[in-house]
């Protein structure tokens, strides 16, 4: 079965502060990478995705993440933080090999600091 | 731009007691997925329907929870003989038929509590 591990609990970062949550996985086939953010009172948004080609995503609010392969991983990456980036972020993996889900980490909260 | 919809936002219950949720779909997506969030935790797969076909289920899905969705539109969640540990976010999500495209769309969650 597949599995998505974020290592990151909570992460307190002060506002101009570069950001990169940890995301692995665990499936050996062809799979569909995502992070989603929940600020605070709303709903799950997808933040970016990759399907195919290019390793390195680009996001929205400048937000990316590179896909690396050989080390199961799919980074989140922010080269400078803001308030409003306060939030919690969730990897996910879909493996068309499997059931058609996603497959959610446990999360990482984000608390930027102005 | 409607989004998914889901009905009711919150739902306070006690233990025994049936419920029952709705979601509403981004129009035209025929796909539609049902997760379950705890706190602390990221959401967890509960069942799949491509149009009106039930296609996948958890193993978390047990006894006591049925879901449908009749016309290939809206669909319902309902548990029956609630139990305390029933008590989490229960999240719809839908996305599109297009081919290849896996992106999932969620809407804002019905809070439940069981007493």
């Amino acid at each position: 079965a597949q599995s998505v591990s974020q290592h990151n609990h909570h992460v307190i970062l002060s506002e101009a502060a570069s950001l990169e949550l940890g995301c692995n996985y665990s499936y050996g086939g062809t799979v569909n990478l995502f992070w989603y953010v929940q600020y605070p009172g709303q709903h799950l948004q997808l933040l970016l995705k990759y399907f195919s080609g290019d390793p390195l995503v680009k996001g929205i609010k400048g937000f990316e993440a590179e896909f690396i392969k050989s080390k199961f991983s799919f980074n989140l990456r922010k080269p400078s933080v803001q308030w409003s980036d306060t939030a919690e972020y969730f990897c996910a993996v879909f493996s068309s090999g499997s059931a058609r889900q996603l497959t959610f980490g446990s999360g990482t909260q984000l608390t930027v600091l102005p | 731009d409607t989004g998914v919809s889901q009905d009711p936002r919150h739902k306070i219950t006690k233990r025994g007691q049936n419920v029952t949720f709705r979601c509403d779909p981004i129009s035209e997506h025929n796909r539609l997925y049902w997760y379950r969030q705890t706190l602390g935790q990221g959401p967890e797969f509960l069942t799949y329907f491509q149009n009106e076909a039930q296609l996948e289920k958890s193993r978390l899905l047990s006894d006591r929870f049925s879901a449908e969705r009749p016309k290939g539109s809206f669909s319902t969640l309902e548990i029956q003989r609630t139990e305390q540990g029933d008590s989490a976010m229960y999240l719809c999500a839908s996305s599109p038929r297009l081919a290849g495209i896996y992106e999932q769309y969620f809407g804002p969650g019905t809070r439940l509590t069981v007493t």
